[in-house]
């Protein structure tokens, strides 16, 4: 089955810096590539997501980036602000199979 | 209106009770999951349901199973609680078009805590 590898774990970057975080997957049949943020005691809530036909896509501060070939996938966010800091997940999805997730990084925006 | 509903948002039962966990959509879309978080917040799939397909999770026990009695819901039975069943559980929904896949919405979470 689908494998997705997440790092850092823990991202602390000072306010109005960027953070980014990557992942990998194992499947190259995976074709859908969601990320979700979690604050605490939520449920995860989409933010952005690619296609295995698309090399990138941003969305304001956010952007993802997908590579096919080496099978990773990362997430930029620029001039982070405090409401950014929640548990990130990236995911990889193929077909009806649901959603295999990364461990999560636990982003601090620190003031 | 909530799009994706689960009852109960909490559940506290003592192990080797039997419980379910009701999820409902009213988005109008063709597949069902759902999934458990653990203590250390990680999500794993356990089943994904559309009204043609169940795929199950190989790890997943057999004491847990899905029943969906008809496309707008997927309740979730579960046999034999054991300690290690405490997480919280999520369902989702999604429109999935052939090998198109779309934004999966989450439900609010059931907390379950095995005594």
């Amino acid at each position: 089955g689908e494998n997705v590898e997440q790092h850092p774990s823990t991202l602390s970057v000072q306010e109005g810096d960027s953070a980014v975080i990557k992942c990998t997957y194992s499947d190259s049949a995976s074709n859908y590539f969601p990320w979700y943020k979690q604050e605490l005691g939520k449920r995860p809530q989409l933010i952005i997501d690619i296609r295995s036909n698309v090399g990138e896509k941003k969305d304001q501060r956010i952007a993802v980036t997908l590579n096919k070939t080496a099978k990773h996938f990362s997430l930029h966010i620029t001039e982070t602000q405090p409401e950014d800091s929640a548990v990130y997940f990236c995911a990889a999805k193929r077909g009806a199979d649901g959603l295999t997730f990364g461990k999560g990084t636990h982003l601090i925006i620190q003031p | 209106d909530t799009a994706v509903s689960q009852t109960p948002k909490y559940l506290v039962t003592q192990m080797g009770n039997d419980k379910s966990i009701k999820c409902e959509q009213n988005l109008g879309h063709d597949t069902m999951y759902w999934y458990k978080q653990d203590s250390k917040k990680f999500l794993k799939i356990m089943f994904s349901y559309n009204n043609k397909e169940l795929i199950i999770n190989e790890t997943v026990p057999n004491r847990f199973s899905p029943k969906s009695p008809d496309k707008a819901h997927l309740n979730l039975h579960i046999n034999s609680l054991e300690l290690g069943d405490s997480a919280v559980y999520f369902c989702a929904s999604s429109e999935t078009q052939g090998r198109y896949n779309n934004e999966q919405f989450f439900g609010p979470g059931t907390r379950l805590t095995v005594l």
